[in-house]
């Protein structure tokens, strides 16, 4: 079946500094990949999405490449900013699965100023 | 502004009581989810519904009923039989069935146990 699998968190980071957060899925075919953000008490809101092999998804400065060859969609971000601090979703949806998202577990970031 | 809305914020559940959590949307969306959130965990399934008066289980539907009576509305009913019913619910939605269409998620509904 399809799932996904996210870096371990929680992160911490210093202001200004490079983020990664790992992603990696199994799915046969091409899914769409989203990846979402979650504040402290909301819900969840989409950053960026990418629906085919190289397409690069960005948004408030986040970027993120579909990699088929890798099965991978990481996320990264040149100099993360203390509101940055979240926990962030990555997400994949199939063609065949009709309207559903599988999500991996989530990762907690902490942005240290 | 359209979004989803859920209601309450926060809701206390006594033992052996059924609870209904509200999800409403002003998207004109077809699809409706509701999720359940668990601390540092990932969100799961519960039910969905792709169009009006029909809905589909889920991952975790055990302890869980929904209706779908209206297109801007899906309300989640936890029963008893939900014995560990404490977590973080999440209502959202799809504009249409288009696999690459994202969900729009409401602000939540954390329920607890008296």
């Amino acid at each position: 079946g399809n799932s996904v699998t996210q870096m371990e968190g929680p992160v911490t980071l210093s202001e200004e500094a490079f983020l990664t957060i790992n992603c990696t899925y199994t799915a046969t075919g091409y899914p769409s990949l989203f990846w979402y953000v979650q504040y402290p008490g909301e819900g969840l809101q989409l950053l960026l999405k990418a629906t085919k092999a190289d397409d690069k998804g960005s948004n408030k400065g986040f970027e993120a490449t579909y990699r088929k060859e890798t099965t991978s969609f990481h996320l990264e971000k040149g100099s993360v900013q203390v509101s940055d601090s979240a926990v962030y979703f990555c997400a994949l949806r199939k063609e065949t699965s009709g309207s559903r998202l599988t999500f991996g577990e989530g990762t907690q970031l902490t942005v240290n100023p | 502004d359209g979004g989803i809305t859920q209601s309450p914020k926060y809701l206390f559940r006594k033992e052996g009581q059924n609870v209904t959590l509200s999800c409403e949307q002003n998207l004109n969306h077809d699809a409706m989810y509701w999720y359940r959130q668990d601390p540092g965990q990932g969100l799961r399934l519960i039910y969905y519904s792709q169009i009006v008066n029909d809905f589909q289980k889920g991952d975790i539907a055990e302890g869980y009923s929904v209706s779908r009576e209206k297109k801007e509305s899906f309300p989640l009913t936890v029963t008893s039989a939900q014995k560990n019913p404490t977590a973080f619910y999440l209502c959202a939605s799809s504009g249409d069935r288009a696999f690459n269409q994202p969900q729009h998620f409401g602000d939540g509904t954390r329920l607890s146990i008296l």
